[in-house]
């Protein structure tokens, strides 16, 4: 099976500032990497797939970058409704495999 | 609008069984993948298997740590598809949620049903 390694399980930010989260796959998973958000008491909620490809609705201050083994989900500008769990997915192959999530906090 | 709801978790002994559901409404059910993933409390997503659409077979295909003691199915004349979780240990005892699969990303979830395994 192909493990996401989601390097921070959580870190605090600020209202305004640039949030970068890394994910690091075993092996090369060509692009095929979603990422999810997800608030406590709520299902995750599929904000990028393709690695870059924003799904409607998601703001644009969210965005996806990455290839091979490495991927980042960047937000500009954090805005409290961001403050939740990140988790990346790979779906490369089967079985498909989540990272261990990211938490964002408010310093 | 695509709906997916689900029901059936509870509180069941370890070794007990039980059956969850997943109704769905809004899209054709046959067209697609359908997924279920569960999150313990506190924990990570964990992906637990698939069954694929009738493209495909209605095949399914599951993850290690349920293989043998979860089977997923699927009843198309009502849109509903079905996890049947038998020999539960404490290590079960989480949220579980249907996802809609495109095969990149799960765009749909349900809201989850929590299963609680304890004696």
């Amino acid at each position: 099976d192909i493990q996401m390694t989601q390097s921070s399980s959580s870190f605090s930010v600020s209202l305004g500032d640039r949030v970068t989260i890394t994910c690091k796959a075993s092996e090369d998973i060509y692009n095929r990497l979603a990422w999810y958000q997800q608030k406590p008491g709520n299902a995750p909620r599929l904000l990028i797939s393709g690695a870059t490809s924003l799904e409607t609705g998601v703001p644009s201050r969210f965005s996806g970058s990455g290839s091979g083994k490495d991927y980042t989900l960047s937000i500009t500008s954090l805005q409290t409704e961001d403050v939740a769990t990140y988790y990346c997915q790979q779906y490369w192959s089967t079985p498909c495999t989540f990272g261990g999530g990211t938490k964002l906090e408010i310093k | 609008e695509v709906k997916l709801v689900e029901s059936g978790g509870g509180l069941v002994q370890p070794g007990g069984s039980l059956r969850l559901s997943c109704a769905t409404s809004g899209f054709t059910f046959t067209d697609y993948y359908m997924s279920w993933v569960r999150q313990p409390p506190g924990k990570a997503l964990e992906w637990l298997g698939f069954i694929r659409n009738k493209a495909n077979g209605y095949t399914t295909e599951y993850s290690a740590s349920v293989k043998g003691r979860f089977t997923i199915s699927r009843d198309n004349s009502q849109s509903i598809l079905y996890l049947q979780m038998n020999t539960l240990r404490a290590e079960d005892s989480a949220t579980y949620y249907c996802a809609r699969d495109r095969g990149r990303g799960f765009a749909y979830w349900g809201q989850g049903t929590l299963v609680t395994v304890s004696a």
